[in-house]
């Protein structure tokens, strides 16, 4: 079955103390990407990534890293977390950016950081 | 600059009634607009999407209506059923851009 499967689904963790939010897809997509998702503010690209060692600041980068080592993984880093980064995360993947191609969603990664 | 304005916020439609959607672009470059469909505990789910070559895109009951000069597009939902009651988020971008921007999001909720 083609998936997006992010982990953990949800996680609580204090402020400062370093996490990493794994993503990873079965579909051999080139493109793949991280969202946070906040009420009345919608989905926000936080990072993207072209291909393998290809990434790009998306339009909220601030706090966060990412790697794309291979294909498959696309993990979410946050050095220090802090309470503004409390939201929902969605990684994404899709061949490419084409019109006929649908862009995968993981299920979510709820994070609250205290 | 928010540069994709979506509204209403929350839209409540009676079973087999219309539901409208409607989104605001800034760029005039941006040139691919899709609308993704989300339930309660789901990421997001690619619903139609549509190039600015062409001013309706239909597949089944949903449509996508588009003005090109206006920098509107708009969803339509027609015989809205309770089964279609998500959250909606329009988006665009540019295709080789690699960068979307999406609304805020449109809460539907189709009542029997």
């Amino acid at each position: 079955e083609a998936q997006v499967t992010q982990n953990p689904r949800y996680l609580i963790t204090v402020t400062g103390k370093k996490l990493t939010v794994t993503c990873s897809q079965n579909m051999n997509h080139e493109y793949m990407s991280w969202y946070r998702q906040d009420p009345g503010l919608g989905l926000r690209q936080i990072y993207y990534s072209m291909n393998v060692e290809v990434t790009d600041k998306g339009d909220v980068p601030e706090g966060y890293k990412v790697s794309r080592k291979e294909k498959r993984n696309f993990p979410l880093i946050l050095e220090s977390p802090s309470p503004n980064q409390t939201s929902l995360y969605f990684c994404a993947s899709s061949i490419d950016r084409d019109l006929n191609t649908e862009a995968f969603f993981g299920q979510g990664t709820r994070l609250t950081v205290v | 600059q928010q540069q994709v304005k979506q509204s209403p916020q929350s839209l409540i439609v009676q079973k087999g009634g219309i539901s409208i959607i409607n989104c605001a672009y800034e760029n005039t470059a941006f040139d691919y607009f899709p609308w993704y469909q989300q339930f309660p505990g789901k990421g997001p789910a690619l619903l139609i999407a549509i190039r600015p070559d062409v001013s309706e895109k239909k597949e089944g009951r949903f449509t996508i209506s588009f003005n090109k000069s206006a920098k509107q597009f708009s969803l339509h939902i027609m015989d809205s059923q309770p089964g279609d009651s998500a959250t909606y988020f329009c988006a665009a971008g540019l295709l080789t851009g690699n960068q979307f921007y999406f609304g805020t999001g449109t809460s539907l909720t189709v009542i029997p």
